[in-house]
């Protein structure tokens, strides 16, 4: 079965780093791209960013750019959202999702998603 | 960027109606168009890619069309699990863009 799992709920205060997962398994996690998706208390889906773990290119929402950084590492099949000062205002959901095909496609594998509450 | 504005933000219906969701971009392009649907505390899920191939699995009652700067999608007659918000997401370029959202609720 094809799926992306997530790490669990982080809580974190302002200033503070993180680095969040996501593990794909059941397919080839270098021929596929995987996308990262915030959600806002009550909110809708933005689009954070991109990457193809098969030779890192990476794009970002210019919302996003300078904001968090997006990895992957192909020896464990996972890719990553980091970032290195939490603010209040990245207090969201963040679902990781995998294209149907390319990055042009209907995101069809998604992540159960990962709570981040920054709060002093 | 592709904005991407969807309408209406919220529609009310009842069990058997036909319900529209309409889609607008901010530039043409062809039909690198997905819908998803969310449910509370869920992760999205896809209906529709490439504005009109439904995805395996998803009943008939939901269709997808349109390309250019206007897409839709229609819950021919509407179930009460039907009851969501939905998403259009353009795939034509970079940074892919969501529309603002679509709750749907049953009368």
């Amino acid at each position: 079965e094809m799926q992306l799992v997530q790490s669990g709920v982080e809580v974190k205060k302002p200033g503070e780093s993180l680095k969040i997962s996501c593990k794909a398994s059941g397919y080839s996690f270098t021929t596929y791209w995987v996308g990262w998706v915030r959600q806002m208390p009550g909110k809708g889906l933005e689009w954070m960013g991109i990457i193809y773990p098969g030779d890192s290119d990476t794009r970002y929402s210019p919302s996003f750019q300078g904001q968090v950084t997006i990895s992957a590492d192909e020896s464990s099949s996972t890719a990553y959202l980091q970032w290195s000062s939490l603010k209040a205002s990245d207090t969201a959901v963040y679902y990781c999702a995998r294209p149907r095909s390319s990055w042009d496609d209907g995101f069809d594998i998604w992540g159960q998603g990962t709570m981040v509450t920054v709060s002093s | 960027d592709i904005q991407m504005t969807q309408s209406p933000s919220s529609v009310s219906a009842s069990v058997g109606d036909r319900v529209t969701i309409t889609c607008r971009a901010s530039q043409a392009f062809g039909s690198w168009l997905a819908w998803y649907q969310q449910k509370p505390g869920k992760a999205p899920q896809l209906l529709i890619y490439a504005a009109s191939t439904l995805e395996s699995g998803v009943p008939s009652r939901f269709s997808g069309s349109g390309s250019g700067t206007e897409f839709t999608l229609t819950i021919s007659s509407l179930q009460p699990e039907d009851s969501a918000t939905y998403y259009c997401q353009q795939a034509n370029s970079f940074p892919l863009t969501f529309g603002g959202g679509t709750k749907v609720e049953i009368k």
